[in-house]
């Protein structure tokens, strides 16, 4: 079976240009997760969607970022304008409500220069 | 945002040696926990679901401590292979989407 799939899988970008991530769950998995992982601050939940409808965005860092999940198989993750501080890897993942367990895709790392 | 924390590590364990590290939890609401492995690089993965009694996966031991709220993780005869980070994982309502909270991670370098 396909796992979750993300895409890009590397991003190297300008700052003040705009990045779009993208995210495709586990067929069958009706809750996607937006992380972000660096050393400093760890894996931090930024959004997660329950039938496609956005749960908790708290995680959110500011405006800049925003997600979207138009159907239960495809979820971005936007930036604009991206910045330096942006520059991390992004996990989606999707999650077994039978098991509880979080499938993580192999992430999209960014950098903004 | 409820607190979950681990000793960040790096544990550095010669081969062949048994290790064993903690996670603690702030909500004693919590109801579900794991540990998850993550490779340089890669992401993470699930290793092994906590049980209340505790329960066992080849070399790999995890325990439950209510009363002190804290879940550990012990590996026995350590491999190579077993190095990574390991991330502890605490769901506050049965195992749905919110509540799920990762540690930072304890990192283990199994040396030989």
């Amino acid at each position: 079976d396909a796992g979750v799939i993300q895409s890009p899988r590397h991003e190297v970008t300008e700052m003040g240009q705009e990045v779009t991530l993208r995210c495709k769950p586990i067929s069958g998995h009706n809750s996607l997760f937006w992380y972000r992982q660096t050393m400093m601050r760890g894996l931090e939940l930024l959004i997660y969607f329950n039938n496609n409808v956005p749960i908790d965005d708290s995680g959110m860092p500011e405006d800049r970022f925003s997600a979207k999940m138009p159907n239960a198989s495809f979820s971005t993750l936007k930036i604009q304008p991206s910045e330096p501080r942006d520059s991390a890897v992004y996990f989606c993942a999707s999650i077994d409500r039978g098991s509880g367990e979080l499938f993580f895709g192999e992430g999209s790392r960014l950098t903004v220069l | 945002r409820k607190e979950v924390e681990q000793d960040p590590g790096p544990f550095n364990v010669p081969e062949g040696a048994t290790v064993a590290f903690n996670c603690t939890y702030s909500n004693s609401a919590s109801q579900s926990f794991f540990w998850y492995r993550q490779d340089c690089r890669k992401e993470p993965k699930l290793l092994m679901s906590v049980y209340s009694s505790g329960n066992e996966d080849g070399r790999f031991t995890a325990q439950l401590n209510r009363a002190s709220q804290y879940i550990s993780l012990l590996i026995r005869d350590s491999k190579l292979s077993d190095s990574a980070t390991y991330l502890c994982v605490v769901a506050y309502s049965g195992g749905g989407a919110d509540g799920l909270t990762f540690g930072k991670g304890t990192h283990l370098i199994i040396q030989p």
